[in-house]
């Protein structure tokens, strides 16, 4: 069974440049995860579907970040203008049921 | 007060001995325990899963739960150096699968 797949898995950019991440999840997983990890720090969930639904986007800053997932399948998450704070990891996850499983990351860096 | 927290680390123990990762939680309405290990840049995998209270074994591993005590462990017995990894621990309320991560507590096990 393939993993879940993301990409690129480094970037680099100056802050307030643009960045959109990829992920693939697992097939036939219905719920998909995006979460920030800064160094030291557990993973932050960010935004959650159910399918191509949001369930849970609570914690995603909505001024700057944004998330779809077109056709319940493939999540791109987009960061518009970058700020040198969201220097992270971010992680995607995919479900059925409760058990998570995370993908590589991307490495963000701003500078 | 942080809903999770861990103890950092780092933590460093000889080959064979017997480690314990500690949690504790304030947030009643967490149902479900995690623990998850995350290799240097790689994406956390689930170690153990544990719904009541009481101890789970798999193999090296034993998860206990004290919801009495809102404390969660993890013991890793003969531990390897291949075990020397983040170990983060994780919770879930059960209503969306949702998980709140502690900071995550870094292991290295010398040979």
């Amino acid at each position: 069974e393939a993993g879940v797949a993301q990409s690129p898995r480094y970037k680099i950019i100056e802050k307030r440049q643009s960045v959109a991440f990829w992920c693939n999840p697992i097939s036939g997983h219905a719920t998909l995860y995006w979460y920030q990890q800064i160094l030291g720090q557990g993973p932050k969930l960010l935004i959650q579907f159910q399918n191509n639904g949001v369930v849970d986007d609570s914690q995603l800053p909505k001024d700057r970040f944004s998330a779809e997932r077109l056709k319940g399948v493939d999540s791109t998450l987009k960061i518009q203008p970058a700020k040198l704070e969201d220097s992270a990891v971010y992680l995607c996850a995919s479900s059925l049921g409760s058990e998570q499983y995370f993908g590589p990351g991307t490495r963000l860096t701003v500078t | 007060q942080k809903e999770v927290e861990q103890d950092p680390g780092p933590l460093s123990v000889p080959e064979g001995a017997i480690v314990s990762l500690n949690c504790t939680y304030s947030n009643s309405a967490f149902q479900y325990f995690m623990w998850y290990r995350q290799y240097s840049r790689k994406g956390p995998e689930l170690l153990m899963y544990t719904y009541s209270s009481g101890n789970k074994e798999d193999g090296r591993f034993t998860a206990q739960v004290d919801k009495s005590s809102k404390y969660i462990s993890l013991f890793i017995r003969d531990s390897q150096p291949s075990d020397s990894a983040t170990y983060l621990c994780a919770m879930d309320r059960g209503s969306n699968y949702k998980l709140t991560f502690g900071k995550g507590t870094l292991l290295t096990v010398n040979p």
